[in-house]
């Protein structure tokens, strides 16, 4: 059964910085992967949905790298902002109909 | 606007009396699911549909029902609910099952007394 971990769990850094969260996945017979953003009290919203035979994605100030064979993801966020702040979430998909696996994510404060 | 809508958005009840949330899309997506989230567990699915009258369990589908006779609705039914169905759910949809985008709707948070 799939494992996910995220790390680090939370972290905290000032405006301007840029940060790479970690996704580390058990299964490397993944579909694809996905990194979501979650904010308080509110639903998931997708960021970027990585295919098993890419490398990254793109999206602004985002950039989602994936080697499945290792069984890891990165999420580099550059320049990061106050409205940065929110849970982000990782979850490969096994290509099956059963559901995306997530990890438990990186609570991210950006300080003003 | 492309959308999953969720209701009722928070809903506080008491054990075994019957409820049902509602969960709706307006993007012709085939796939549609449920996922509960929970402190330290995270989210987990409870079941899925492929499309119309084709649903299967997730992980965790004890005590739970659900119906697909629409393509855009995907109710989730508790029977008899007990406290430990107090959660934040979630209904989600997606164009070409779990191949493409999962969108997410706004989250309905229970409370079951």
């Amino acid at each position: 059964k799939q494992e996910v971990t995220q790390i680090p769990a939370a972290l905290s850094v000032p405006e301007g910085e840029n940060l790479v969260l970690n996704c580390s996945f058990t299964d490397s017979a993944i579909y694809n992967l996905q990194w979501f953003r979650q904010d308080p009290g509110k639903g998931l919203t997708s960021l970027l949905l990585i295919q098993s035979s890419q490398r990254e994605q793109t999206s602004g100030r985002l950039n989602a790298s994936l080697d499945k064979s290792s069984g890891r993801s990165t999420l580099y966020i550059a320049a990061s902002q106050p409205g940065d702040s929110a849970t982000y979430l990782c979850a490969p998909s096994g290509g099956g109909a059963d559901g995306l696996t997530f990890g438990k994510g990186t609570h991210l404060i950006i300080q003003p | 606007e492309a959308q999953v809508t969720q209701n009722p958005r928070y809903l506080i009840t008491v054990t075994g009396k019957k409820l049902t949330v509602t969960c709706s899309q307006n993007m012709n997506h085939e796939y549609m699911s449920w996922y509960r989230q929970d402190p330290g567990l995270g989210l987990r699915q409870i079941y899925y549909s492929m499309n119309v009258e084709v649903t299967d369990k997730g992980d965790v589908p004890e005590g739970y029902k659900v119906s697909r006779k629409e393509k855009r609705n995907f109710p989730l039914i508790l029977e008899s609910p007990s406290p430990n169905q107090t959660s934040l759910y979630f209904c989600a949809s997606s164009l070409s099952g779990l191949a493409g985008t999962q969108y997410f709707g706004p989250g309905t948070r229970l409370t079951v007394l």
